[in-house]
Parts: C-alpha cells; sequence; structure tokens
C-alpha cells in the first residue's frame, strides 16, 4: 500500500462547477500538507499549505484536513479553463528533512 | 526574481555516458532539494542539501548518483554511467529556511538513449 493515495482521474468538468480533489495517507505521523498544482511540462507549484487539522481558504481554493480520517481535500469554487492541471497531494511528517511524500497527482479538465 | 533555474531543460545521454544536472535556488533561499518523477510513480525524494552540506540523501541511489550544493554556484545532481531507467524528469526546489511549502523548477527531462 502505497503511504499516499490519490485517484488519478481524469476529471472533466464545465466551467463554473466545484471540484473536489482528495488523498488518503496511511502515516499518522503526517502533520504538514500540501497541494501543488502542475501544469504540462512544468514543475509544480504550491496552491495551499495547511498544518494538523481544519480548513483554509484562499481565494476561490479551499483545504480541509481531517487527520482523524486520514484523508484531505482540497475544493476549487468557480473553476476556469486555467484549472485544468495535474493537482498533486504532498505531506510530511515533522522530522527535519523536510522531506515530501507524494500523490500520483489527479489530472483535472475544465471544459468552457 | 527569476524564481528556481534549472538547466538543461532537456537532456540526451547515451547510455554509460555521465548526465550533470544544474539548479540555482531563488535569491536568498539556501536550502535545495532533488526530486525525479516518473509517470507511474510520482515524484520521489532523492536529496535535501545546504550551502556546503548533505542534510539528506536517503532517496539518493547508493551508486552512480551524487549531489552537491557548493558555497558558490549552483546545486549539482551528477548522475554517472547513465542507463535507460534514470530517464525521467528531475526537479529541483529550494526554500530559505527549510519551509514546507518549497518553490520548484521547471525541471530537466533527461532521455537516455
Amino acid at each position: 500500500q502505497k503511504e499516499v493515495e490519490q485517484d488519478p482521474g481524469p476529471l472533466s468538468v464545465p466551467e463554473g462547477a466545484i471540484v473536489s480533489l482528495n488523498c488518503t495517507y496511511s502515516n499518522s505521523a503526517f502533520q504538514y500538507f500540501m497541494w501543488y498544482r502542475q501544469y504540462s511540462r512544468k514543475g509544480p507549484e504550491l496552491l495551499m499549505y495547511t498544518y494538523s487539522s481544519g480548513n483554509k481558504e484562499d481565494g476561490r481554493f479551499t483545504a480541509q484536513v481531517d487527520k482523524s480520517s486520514k484523508y484531505i481535500s482540497l475544493f476549487i469554487r468557480d473553476s476556469q479553463p486555467s484549472d485544468s492541471a495535474t493537482y498533486l497531494c504532498a505531506m510530511s511528517d515533522a522530522g527535519n528533512n523536510r522531506k515530501l511524500i507524494w500523490g500520483l497527482g489527479t489530472s483535472l479538465a475544465v471544459n468552457p | 526574481n527569476a524564481g528556481v533555474m534549472q538547466n538543461p531543460r532537456h537532456l540526451v545521454r547515451r547510455r554509460g555516458q555521465e548526465a550533470r544536472l544544474r539548479c540555482s535556488p531563488m535569491k536568498g533561499h539556501s536550502h535545495v532539494y532533488w526530486y525525479r518523477q516518473l509517470p507511474e510513480e510520482g515524484l520521489k525524494f532523492m536529496v535535501y542539501l545546504q550551502k556546503e552540506n548533505i542534510i539528506d540523501e536517503s532517496g539518493m541511489p547508493k551508486e552512480r548518483f551524487s549531489a552537491e550544493f557548493p558555497k558558490e554556484g549552483p546545486s549539482i545532481l551528477r548522475i554517472q554511467q547513465v542507463v535507460r531507467g534514470d530517464s525521467a524528469a528531475y526537479f529541483c526546489a529550494s526554500s530559505p529556511g527549510g519551509q514546507y511549502g518549497y518553490t520548484f523548477g521547471s525541471g530537466t527531462r533527461l532521455t537516455v538513449v
């Protein structure tokens, strides 16, 4: 079993839809949770960063962490064609090596 | 601020040759991370460096791979005697103080023929 599981999709939604992306994990030591967006042939770009449980909102993006269920989510409101990309979850424990463990990514297409 | 700069963007090497991948971190960033991305495996941590020090190389293959981040100049990931299985996208990231939300470069795509 992988440490981080993420449905690869692809996910296809109409413009304006609410998108829900999810990851589950097995390591209860994970405390730092991130969502990155990666466009084709580019490096990952940090979208959201959350420590421990709870919600965090930034514009159209909301990140949720439920440590009791080992489940994290990213919601995108009013999705735009420019949101079409691969979304990667990443997480880490509280160690000093700052090493991130990644999901495989979910491919999202927002259709005009 | 030019961001994290990686070069070359594309690198083709024959089996047995050496590959040198360069990474210049963002200005003011002294922490560098290297990751490898394969289509069916996702991003995998390779090494974490600070200036002149390797902090964690637990993700580096034991042979043929090495990394450095000298006092002056870019970080270098070196792969000796490349094999076809080394073909992948190699990403470098940097942060100012070992933060988790670090910034990635656009990657070097290595193809071994």
